[in-house]
């Protein structure tokens, strides 16, 4: 059984700039979640992806957008990128009615300079 | 609003003592409940859940946690701490009902001496 993939590792953008992060759900999860932990804190709920489309979503700004795909990967893109976007960036898969139980990969560390 | 709250934000112990960490939520209803691990420059990895039933749960790696609905209480411990078990720990809440947003608190530190 694989485990969720992220990537890349690290990450250093630009204030301004766009990004795009990567995630490989874990063999037969559904479901996509994604989290932003910024130094020192607890991962936020950014939103979710479920059969393709969005699911749920926390308290970010439109410049937050994903996608997800028919193999049940997805992507996290950015705009417009601020400093204080810098975090570790964290896909966690699941199965939709499995009680909210999820897990999570490696994340991504994005700077933004 | 939901929320949690672990007070101990860095907890010391020396290795063989036992740990307990301390995890508080607000929610209108039981929630779903669960301990996360976090290594540095790692994810998180599950310790233990709670989704109903028997009050006090186990999970990997020796840890146990109880729900205590009267006191909005989910405590993470351990009987005797290894070098090992250094890391981050992160109490967090899932919603019945949702889909699938987690809350998570800000996490306590714990170190072990030698």
């Amino acid at each position: 059984e694989t485990g969720v993939t992220q990537s890349p590792t690290h990450l250093i953008k630009t204030r301004g700039q766009q990004v795009t992060l990567r995630c490989s759900s874990q063999s037969g999860h559904n479901t996509v979640s994604w989290y932003q932990q910024a130094l020192g804190q607890g991962p936020q709920f950014i939103f979710q992806y479920y059969r393709e489309e969005e699911n749920g979503r926390g308290n970010f700004p439109p410049r937050f957008s994903g996608l997800q795909f028919p193999n049940y990967s997805s992507e996290l893109n950015v705009n417009a990128l601020e400093l204080d976007d810098s975090a570790l960036y964290l896909c966690a898969s699941s199965f939709l009615t499995s009680y909210n139980e999820q897990f999570f990969g490696p994340g991504t560390r994005l700077t933004v300079l | 609003a939901q929320s949690v709250t672990q007070p101990d934000i860095h907890i010391t112990v020396s290795e063989g003592a036992s740990l307990e960490l301390r995890c508080n939520y607000s929610y209108g209803a039981t929630p779903y409940l669960f301990w996360y691990v976090q290594s540095p420059g790692q994810g998180l990895q599950l310790l233990l859940k709670y989704f109903s039933g028997d009050t006090l749960v186990q999970g990997i790696k020796g840890f146990e946690a109880e729900f205590k609905r009267s006191q909005s209480s989910f405590n993470l411990r351990k009987p005797s701490v290894h070098w090992s078990d250094a890391a981050e720990y992160f109490c967090a809440v899932g919603e019945r009902g949702s889909q699938g947003n987690l809350i998570f608190g800000k996490g306590t530190k714990l170190s072990v001496k030698p």
